[in-house]
């Protein structure tokens, strides 16, 4: 049984970097595709990339410019920086897996989710 | 983009009830459809991929159905565990979300 758990700041400061890790136990990651998705407060769901057992990425287009999601098949883990944050990037951010699908857009395993709050 | 509409935003029904929520595509997604519960502070859940196969080990009373454009969703005899927010996800084109359906019981 896959299991993800995010960690990272919860509070960061508006202009600067976002950093997150998302652990991967019970698989390798070495096998899927990993994503990461956000809900800002009191709203959706939305995708911010994922990256492959290959390694290669994709990002949603809104975010592509400050977004970098990189594997770490060391440790297990992957890993998301957001460079420039603002207030608009206050959000829960969850990491998520695809084990199922060739796409890497069925997210069958999920992180609970970790709160990150810009704010100066 | 693709743009995915949920309807309705929110409902409320009561135990027992059929429990119907649509999705709309802005273009044709074929069956690149999935449904997703997600109950206050978890994450979500996947319940239905494919626009209709039920993801091993959700109940029987959850279905899909649709394709192109005009999806739904089905909870055959609403439970109270049931309570959450429900989104579809396309994935023809990259991904998105719906905005939600957040069930409520009467």
């Amino acid at each position: 049984q896959v299991q993800l758990q995010e960690s990272g700041p919860g509070l960061v400061k508006p202009s600067e970097t976002l950093s997150l890790t998302c652990i991967v136990s019970g698989g390798s990651i070495s096998d899927y595709y990993w994503s990461w998705i956000r809900q800002a407060p009191g709203k959706g769901l939305e995708w911010i990339g994922y990256v492959s057992f290959s390694g290669s990425t994709t990002y949603n287009p809104s975010l592509k410019s400050r977004v970098t999601i990189s594997v770490d098949t060391s440790k297990n883990q992957f890993s998301l920086r957001l460079t420039s944050v603002t207030a608009a990037d206050t959000a829960v951010y969850h990491c998520a897996g695809d084990t199922m699908s060739s796409t890497g857009y069925l997210f069958d395993y999920w992180g609970q989710g970790t709160q990150v709050t810009v704010s100066s | 983009d693709i743009q995915m509409t949920q309807s309705p935003s929110s409902l409320s029904a009561s135990v027992g009830d059929r429990v119907t929520i649509t999705c709309q595509a802005s273009q044709d997604i074929s069956n690149y459809l999935n449904w997703y519960q997600q109950k206050p502070g978890k994450a979500p859940k996947l319940l239905i991929y494919d626009a209709s196969h039920l993801q091993t080990g959700v109940p029987s009373r959850f279905s899909g159905s649709g394709s192109g454009t005009d999806f739904t969703f089905t909870i055959s005899s609403l439970q109270p565990e049931d309570i959450a927010t429900y989104y579809c996800q396309q994935y023809d084109v990259l991904l998105t979300f719906g905005q939600g359906t957040r069930l409520e019981i009467k």
